[in-house]
């Protein structure tokens, strides 16, 4: 079966410093894959989605980037934390097709100080 | 574009009531339809999915069916337990998107014994 792992599962960062959160899939070749990130109380932003090694579309202009160096793993950076950065990420995997739902990871509470 | 409107919460009642969470949507294509939920601190689980019109999901005493011509997955259980207590999300995936998920703002349910 494919499972989808996040880590770390919280962080606590200081404003300025870099950033780095990993997603790995397994049990699935050429998944899309999705970062998202969530405000306390409110909704899912999409941020990234990959359909592919090293394709990564951008959904928001923003402080952030992803990369996709292997087909089953998905990275979320950032070279200067801001505060607004803080929140709820998410990562997900769908096959590809449109009628598949995403499956989630457990996601990281980021918070910067 | 796209959109997912869901009834605001929170919706407050007591165990063993009736739930009913509304969700509305609008689509360019011919979008699959899909209900997600959150427990406190966790990522999203996949509750159940509509591919179709007139398809209903169900799973763990939820029901929604697919109503193409009222554009609505309303979402329902007939005995809500306290366990049931959570953000649930209503999402669609539109044709040719990718697997691209556009979420509703999410409904808390709170469930008291």
């Amino acid at each position: 079966s494919q499972t989808i792992h996040q880590w770390p599962a919280t962080l606590v960062q200081p404003v300025g410093s870099p950033l780095s959160l990993e997603c790995t899939v397994e049990g699935t070749s050429n998944p899309n894959l999705y970062w998202y990130r969530q405000a306390a109380g409110r909704g899912l932003q999409l941020l990234f989605y990959s359909v592919g090694i090293g394709q990564i579309s951008s959904e928001v202009p923003q402080n952030l980037s992803a990369s996709r160096p292997q087909d089953r793993q998905f990275i979320l950076s950032s070279k200067k934390l801001l505060l607004s950065d803080s929140g709820f990420y998410l990562c997900a995997w769908s096959e590809d097709r449109d009628d598949q739902p995403q499956h989630f990871g457990d996601g990281t509470r980021l918070s910067i100080l | 574009g796209n959109s997912v409107t869901q009834m605001e919460g929170p919706v407050t009642l007591s165990e063993e009531a009736f739930l009913t969470i509304n969700c509305t949507y609008t689509a360019t294509g011919y979008p699959s339809l899909f209900w997600y939920v959150q427990y406190p601190g966790e990522g999203l689980q996949l509750l159940l999915k509509a591919t179709k019109a007139d398809d209903k999901g169900s799973n763990k005493g939820f029901e929604a069916t697919y109503r193409k011509e009222t554009t609505s997955f309303h979402l329902e259980k007939g005995s809500v337990q306290v366990s049931d207590s959570a953000v649930y999300f209503c999402a669609l995936s539109d044709s040719d998107s990718w697997g691209k998920l556009q979420f509703g703002a999410g409904t808390q349910v709170v469930v008291t014994p």
